[in-house]
């Protein structure tokens, strides 16, 4: 099972907004609308913030939000601020209990 | 309000065994399935299997099958991670993390961070 694929960075200024794509395959994100988006501080536990492609868990702010088409999956966060600096990670259930993560992108707010 | 608490920090020496737990609270325990998270220093999370603690069905992620053994004891609401034989290569931080009503992982321990170092 591949590592989904993330690109490595980005960056944006406060107030802008930011996409961060996931690309998968047929065999996985592309398959199931179980898309998940983690934030990760430096040295803390991934944060819940997107899943089922698109639904946002309480407590977590609408300038948050996912799609998904074909094979990829985005998160956009609007209204960048400077607490918005993290690791993101995107996920997939891939079938028969298995679940792929991508390889993280570092968002920067410049 | 649900919580995965995991065991502290681990130091070990190549061809050691350890056990590594994570105990969940504010939920009915054994009706939700647990994973085991890996990730090296500095790189992604990848994923390493799965128990439901109500009957200890595990499912591994084909790259860690053989090389640990999850399992689960409901009678104190705990999972573990285990190696019979320790490399340096495991040097890592492991999470567990529990699979939400849908297919999807939501709640996450605070790591446990495992150095094997001679």
């Amino acid at each position: 099972q591949s590592a989904l694929t993330q690109p490595r960075s980005v960056s944006g200024s406060p107030g802008q907004s930011v996409t961060i794509s996931c690309t998968g395959t047929s065999s996985d994100l592309g398959r199931y609308n179980y898309v998940s988006w983690y934030q990760q501080h430096p040295d803390k536990a991934p944060k819940f913030m997107i899943y089922d492609v698109n639904k946002r868990p309480s407590g977590v702010p609408d300038r948050f939000s996912g799609s998904k088409s074909g094979d990829t999956a985005s998160l956009t966060i609007s209204g960048l601020q400077a607490e918005d600096e993290a690791d993101y990670y995107c996920c997939s259930y891939a079938g028969s209990y298995t679940w792929v993560f991508g390889g993280g992108t570092k968002l920067t707010v410049l | 309000e649900v919580q995965l608490v995991q065991s502290g920090t681990e130091v070990k020496k190549p061809g050691e065994s350890l056990k590594i737990s994570c105990k969940g609270s504010g939920y009915t325990f054994t009706t939700y399935w647990i994973g085991w998270v890996r990730q090296m220093p500095g790189q992604g999370l990848e994923w390493m299997g799965i128990i439901y603690p109500g009957d200890s069905d595990t499912r591994y992620s084909p790259s860690f099958q053989g090389q640990v053994t999850i399992s689960a004891d409901k009678s104190v609401d705990s999972a573990y991670l285990q190696w019979s034989s320790l490399k340096a290569s495991d040097s890592a931080m492991y999470y567990c993390a529990r699979r939400s009503s849908s297919w999807t992982i939501d709640s996450w321990g605070q790591g446990t961070l495992v150095t094997v170092s001679s």
